[in-house]
Formats: C-alpha cells, structure tokens, sequence
C-alpha cells in the first residue's frame, strides 16, 4: 500500500533552515510527482511546490521562490524540502502529497509541525 | 493569479443535503478536485476531475462544476462528515496549484 512518511517536528530559530524529508513506498517513486503544502495554524492550505523525482525538475510557487529548494534521493524514494530564512510565520504543518495523475493529490503524508520561534 | 473563493462556514442538520461552492473565474474550464480534512489529520482526497469519487469514497458525496462556480454536494449528511472542505485547481498556464480557503462543514 502506498505510504508517505515523514520525518518529526522541528523548532527551529528566526532566520535558520528546516529540512523536511518524505519517505515513499508502495509505489514507483519515479512516476509520480512530489508537492508539498503548509497548513499554519488555524489556517487553510498553502501550495508551495512540485518536484519531478524523475529528473529533479522543480516549479514553486512565487511566494517562496528564491527560500525553497525541493530534492529527492531516488535511491531511497525520499522526497525533501528545504525552508531557509525562516520567519516566526513560517510556524506550519508541512505536508508532501503525490500527485496521482495532473495536479490531484490521492496520497499524503503525516505532516511536520515545524515551529519557528526565539 | 487564480483565486478560488470558498464560504468560510457551513451547517446542516443530520440527514440534509449540503452544498459547498467554489468559485473561480471561469472555473468551469478547469478540472476542479475537493479534499476533506478532520482535525489533526491530513487532508484526504475526496472528489477528483469535477465529479469522480476515489475507491472508498461514499457515493454520498457528489461534485459538479460549471460556469464560475464548482459544488461540493454531500447528501444524508452524518455528524462524522463534520470538517474542512477544500476545492483545488491546477492552472496549466503557470503550472501552479491553487486551493480554496476553505469551508467548515457544521453538523448541526
């Protein structure tokens, strides 16, 4: 069955970088594309990104262009997503969810509190 | 870029029929998808392409989209349909994904 586990939380200070990484099984890592989602609290759901692991080709949403940086090490079916310059509203569950076909999310992760606190 | 405009609350009695909008410009071009979120959960996918429902979905859940506006429809709704709603799209031209702000589903 497919599965997308991702790692812990994290607290992190203003101004550091969080790494969250996505492990997948159940499925061809390769065939599908990777997104990741932010949730702040209370909030709505937030599109950051995609990642082709086929290839490494990115696309990110215009507002963390230039903070977000989405890899994968295919070798292990982990999908990664790196925040830098953290604010305290970065504070948010982070979620990576396949895409099934053409931008339809049919699997997601657990979720990763990141807080971002001094 | 797309904004998708969702109500912010709905409520409903027990074994009533709910709609939750979604509109867009012009949405009824684009293939429109809903997830369902309960607290402390992850979102789950609940109706795909407009109108398609995932295995496992129950048929009380129904999509439509056309015009500006997409609906999610849930008939006989149960106390355990009560959650968050998002409609999403995928706009081809910028290749970005877009979500609703959402909707919280009240059983009354």
């Amino acid at each position: 069955q497919v599965q997308l586990v991702q790692s812990g939380a994290e607290v992190k200070k203003p101004g550091a970088s969080v790494k969250v990484s996505c492990k997948a099984s159940g499925y061809i890592f390769n065939g599908h594309y990777m997104h990741w989602v932010r949730q702040a609290p209370g909030q709505g759901l937030e599109w950051m990104g995609w990642m082709n692991p086929n290839g490494g080709v990115t696309k990110y949403a215009q507002r963390f262009q230039g903070r977000v940086t989405m890899t994968r090490d295919t070798s292990i079916s982990t999908a990664y997503m790196e925040l830098s310059r953290l604010r305290s509203d970065d504070t948010a569950v982070y979620y990576c969810a396949r895409d099934l076909s053409l931008r339809d999310f049919d699997y997601w992760g657990q979720g990763t509190l990141v807080t971002v606190s001094s | 870029s797309y904004v998708l405009t969702q109500p912010p609350s709905v409520s409903v009695a027990p074994g009533k029929t709910a709609r939750i909008t979604c509109g867009g410009d012009n949405i009824g071009s684009k293939s429109v998808h809903w997830y369902q979120q309960k607290p402390g959960q992850a979102p789950v996918l609940l109706i795909s392409y407009d109108s398609d429902r995932p295995s496992g979905i129950p048929e009380r859940f129904s999509g439509s989209n056309s015009g500006n506006t997409a609906t999610l429809t849930i008939s006989r709704v149960e106390a355990g349909d009560e959650a968050d709603f998002y409609c999403q799209v995928w706009d081809g031209y910028s290749d970005h994904v877009v979500f609703g702000g959402g909707t919280k589903l009240t059983v009354l």
